[in-house]
């Protein structure tokens, strides 16, 4: 079946500083790619997402580039702010249904 | 616009009790509907999605169970919680696509049960 595996956490990064989750997936065919943020308090929300390979999804100052070749969908910020500490959550879409990765704590610290 | 009504918030109950927790879109029609569960420390895990009234499809077997009385309504309960049951409950919607589900998820926000 389908699945996602992404980097366990908890991340913990300075203001400013360089963000990755990476992100790898297990399909049939050829799955749309999400990744979801779910901030403190709040339900999830998509931040982006990828339709296709070598597609790059953008958002936020977020990207994520659908890899076929590694199957892999990882999540970069250049410059992460405090407010970006959340749970993201990488995310496949294959018939009528999500699979999510277990998610990835990120707490910024100014 | 579209949104997602989800409810209660919170929820504390005993062990053995019955469980009803009811989500409701409003502005779209025939949406893909699922509920999944977010237990402390883990991630995100599909319990059910229907694509149409009655059509209840179970991803994971469990305490729980599903229904979709109206075309716009989706329940999920249970006859007698465990304490396992305790966790973070999302319900979702999408825009029905046919075969395949590449739009994304609205999310409601969320019920916090726990069993005790």
């Amino acid at each position: 079946g389908n699945s996602v595996t992404q980097m366990e956490g908890p991340v913990t990064l300075s203001e400013e500083a360089f963000l990755t989750i990476n992100c790898t997936y297990t399909a049939t065919g050829y799955p749309s790619l999400f990744w979801y943020v779910q901030y403190p308090g709040e339900g999830l929300q998509l931040l982006l997402k990828a339709t296709k390979a070598d597609d790059k999804g953008s958002n936020k100052g977020f990207e994520a580039t659908y890899r076929k070749e590694t199957t892999s969908f990882h999540l970069e910020k250049g410059s992460v702010q405090v407010s970006d500490s959340a749970v993201y959550f990488c995310a496949l879409a294959a018939g009528n249904k999500l699979t999510f990765g277990g998610g990835t704590r990120v707490l910024v610290k100014p | 616009s579209q949104t997602i009504h989800q409810w209660p918030a919170t929820l504390v109950q005993p062990v053995g009790s019955p469980l009803s927790l009811e989500c409701t879109v409003e502005g779209t029609s025939n949406p893909n509907l699922y509920w999944y569960r977010q237990a402390a420390g883990r991630g995100l895990q599909l319990l059910f999605y229907s694509v149409g009234i009655g059509q209840i499809s179970s991803e994971v077997p469990q305490n729980l169970s599903a229904s979709r009385p109206q075309d716009r309504q989706f329940i999920l309960s249970s006859k007698k919680l465990l304490l396992s049951d305790s966790g973070f409950y999302l319900c979702a919607w999408s825009v029905s696509s046919g075969v395949t589900t590449n739009e994304k998820l609205f999310f409601g926000s969320g019920t916090q049960l726990s069993v005790l």
